[in-house]
């Protein structure tokens, strides 16, 4: 079974922090995800990396940065975290287009609040 | 133009067929439709995803209208753990990204 795994369900940092989620997965797929989940709104698409050290921008790109230094590793970075990234993260992976279904595999999910 | 619409919220009785809408009337002819579904505090699943014909597996049908714009998800007997917000998606089969809209919040009902 696919196993993607984040590092921490629960965090809380202060505004202005410097937090870094990070997410592994262990199925040796290409993409990798970043979401966010807030009520109403659905998961909206932040970040992505389709290789190492490749990122393109999802919908929602602004104040955060990703970093993709080996295949199984994509991190989330908030510079200066703000109040407004209050909010459930959730990574995700999957192959390459055209090897299977594009099904993407979740973790659990990353609770962060920003006091 | 939102590209999945969904019912914000539907109830099922336990045992009943449930049947969740998404219309999805810009899509492409290369996109394929996907659902998931996130049970409370954990990740979203996979579901189900089709292109043009109807899809069943273990798990749900799709049902897909001729002219794509519209899809039904069904789950045959609806159990009380089917409870969960189910998400209806769209990509291209080259494309890497899934966008998600706000989903349906299914309560299975006893």
């Amino acid at each position: 079974d696919v196993k993607v795994t984040q590092s921490s369900r629960y965090l809380v940092k202060r505004t202005g922090e410097k937090v870094f989620l990070e997410c592994v997965q262990d199925m040796d797929h290409e993409n990798m995800f970043w979401y966010r989940q807030d009520p109403g709104l659905g998961l909206r698409l932040i970040y992505f990396s389709y290789d190492v050290k490749m990122k393109e921008k999802g919908d929602i790109p602004e104040g955060y940065s990703v970093s993709r230094e080996k295949k199984e590793r994509f991190s989330l970075i908030l510079e200066s975290a703000s109040t407004n990234q209050t909010s459930m993260y959730l990574c995700a992976s999957s192959l390459r287009p055209g090897l299977n279904t594009g099904e993407l595999f979740f973790g659990e999910g990353s609770r962060l609040t920003v006091l | 133009d939102a590209k999945t619409t969904q019912p914000p919220s539907m109830d099922c009785a336990e045992g009943r067929a449930a049947n969740l809408p998404c219309n999805h009337s810009t899509i492409s002819g290369n996109e394929y439709v996907y659902w998931y579904r996130q049970i409370h505090s954990q990740g979203p699943q996979y579901i189900i995803h089709g292109l043009k014909n109807n899809e069943t597996n273990e798990m749900a049908s799709l049902i897909i209208t001729e002219d794509r714009k519209s899809s039904t998800l069904i789950l045959p007997h609806a159990t009380l753990r089917d409870t969960a917000v189910y998400y209806c998606s769209r990509k291209s089969g080259s494309a890497r990204q899934l966008t998600f809209g706000s989903g349906t919040q299914l309560t299975v009902l006893p």
